[in-house]
């Protein structure tokens, strides 16, 4: 069974860049899984950050960027806020019909 | 405004089932694909099921048997029947569109299922 990868945990300092990635437990990711990002807040539903790999959805800031980075998706946050601190969550599509979540990252900003 | 309210959440006893909805607004249900994600107490998300254009649909392993998901154009809600549920189907239920590009969009607030004796 595919496992999609990300990091537990992460911090950065405000105003500071941070990526996160998601990865696959076997294999690589490329833009043929259409790697997309979400950000959940605690008690809320989650938001659209990137689809695609890296179009941003409507409304979201630009300092949200999404890529390939080596093997994996990633999620660029440039210029970190306070409101930033969030779980990331990535979602790889795996082909028929089947969409598998990451584990989620939590990102503190301090 | 495109909005969508999930209802139909609650307490149901292991073995039993629930059929939970989602009602939308401001766009047209039979005309998208359209997917529920659910979230134990505490997790992560974790993709449960899709209906495509013609009424294909997909699910997650852990649900495939006991789900159904459907939806009624009259009403222009999406639906998911829950059969046979367990204490690990406890969760919230997000229902989302789940657009031509593979990714999820415009999600509601969520329903909380508890199955519990």
């Amino acid at each position: 069974q595919t496992v999609v990868t990300q990091e537990p945990a992460f911090s950065v300092s405000p105003g500071g860049t941070v990526t996160l990635t998601c990865g696959l437990s076997s294999g690589s990711v490329s833009t043929s899984y259409y790697p997309s990002w979400y950000q959940q807040t605690p008690g809320q539903a989650p938001r659209t950050l990137i689809y695609s790999t890296n179009t941003r959805s409507s409304g979201v800031p630009d300092r949200f960027s999404g890529s390939i980075l080596g093997n994996k998706a990633a999620l660029t946050i440039t210029g970190a806020q306070a409101d930033d601190e969030s779980d990331y969550y990535c979602v790889l599509y795996m082909g028929s019909g089947i969409s598998v979540f990451g584990g989620g990252t939590k990102l503190t900003v301090l | 405004e495109v909005q969508l309210v999930e209802s139909g959440g609650g307490l149901v006893r292991p073995g039993g089932s629930l059929r939970l909805s989602c009602a939308a607004s401001g766009f047209i249900v039979k005309n998208n694909y359209m997917s529920w994600v659910r979230q134990a107490p505490g997790k992560g998300l974790e993709w449960v099921s899709v209906i495509y254009g013609g009424d294909t649909t997909y699910y997650a392993d852990s649900v495939k048997g006991r789900f159904t998901i459907s939806r009624d154009n009259s009403k222009n809600t999406l639906y998911l029947q829950m059969n046979s549920l367990r204490a690990e189907d406890t969760a919230m239920y997000y229902c989302a569109i789940y657009t031509v590009t593979d990714y999820f969009d415009n999600w509601g607030q969520g329903t909380l299922v508890t199955v519990s004796s």
